[in-house]
């Protein structure tokens, strides 16, 4: 139990471009969804935290217009990068919780490269 | 401010023991978390400690000193699998995850 998918797992795209990441709990209702970004050899960045129904809740140093999270269901969550730029080439990972639960349940990520 | 420490880099020799120590601060703590990463991939979770001592789970053991704000992750019998980075991370009082940058360790046979 527990599965949290992520889609793409992988994504090429021209600079100034969009580009919208999937996360979905595929056996649970997810009350909350985060969202992080990894640079090489860096640890896990929290950019956003996600309640379902409600706006996101967005880290410091973490464009809200730029990077445009909906989380419309208790099932789905989606980040959107937009007008990208080869400096938001990353590995973004999403992680899905239920209230009572303290553990995060991740996503196997999504590597975004902006040519 | 919260910080999270723990060493940059260990090597250890296949079927041996490493211990991977984490020191923390943060505001509130409601827990302790280890996860394992493999190069390209997301954390996958080790373990959970929210109470002071040793938890046990096969060859995996975490530690946890709330009072010293001291957590470790011992590694027995090593594989050269669990070549990885070790990432500590504490939960804060919103039940927000602080992480650590992550420990690389490097089984060598």
């Amino acid at each position: 139990g527990a599965v949290v998918s992520q889609h793409p797992s992988w994504v090429i795209c021209k600079s100034g471009t969009s580009v919208k990441i999937e996360c979905r709990s595929l056996d649970f209702q997810a009350t909350t969804m985060f969202w992080y970004r990894q640079f090489p050899k860096q640890s896990l960045m929290l950019m956003a935290t996600s309640n379902e129904g409600s706006k996101a809740t967005y880290e410091q140093g973490v464009e809200k217009d730029k990077f445009l999270i909906n989380h419309a269901s208790l099932t789905l969550s989606t980040l959107t990068v937009t007008s990208a730029h080869p400096e938001d080439s990353s590995f973004y990972i999403c992680s899905a919780k239920v209230l009572s639960d303290t553990e995060q349940y991740f996503g196997p990520g999504t590597r975004l490269t902006v040519t | 401010g919260q910080n999270i420490d723990q060493p940059t880099e260990m090597t250890a020799t296949e079927g041996a023991i490493v211990q991977i120590n984490c020191t923390y601060q943060t505001s509130g703590f409601n827990g302790l978390f280890w996860y394992q990463q493999h190069a390209g991939e997301a954390p996958t979770f080790l373990s959970y400690n929210v109470l002071d001592g040793l938890e046990e789970k096969g060859r995996f053991s975490s530690f946890l000193s709330r009072s010293k704000g001291y957590s470790y992750l011992l590694l027995k019998e090593l594989q050269m699998k669990d070549s990885a980075s070790y990432l500590c991370a504490s939960m804060d009082s919103n039940y927000q995850l602080i992480w650590g940058a992550g420990t690389k360790l490097i089984i060598k046979p």
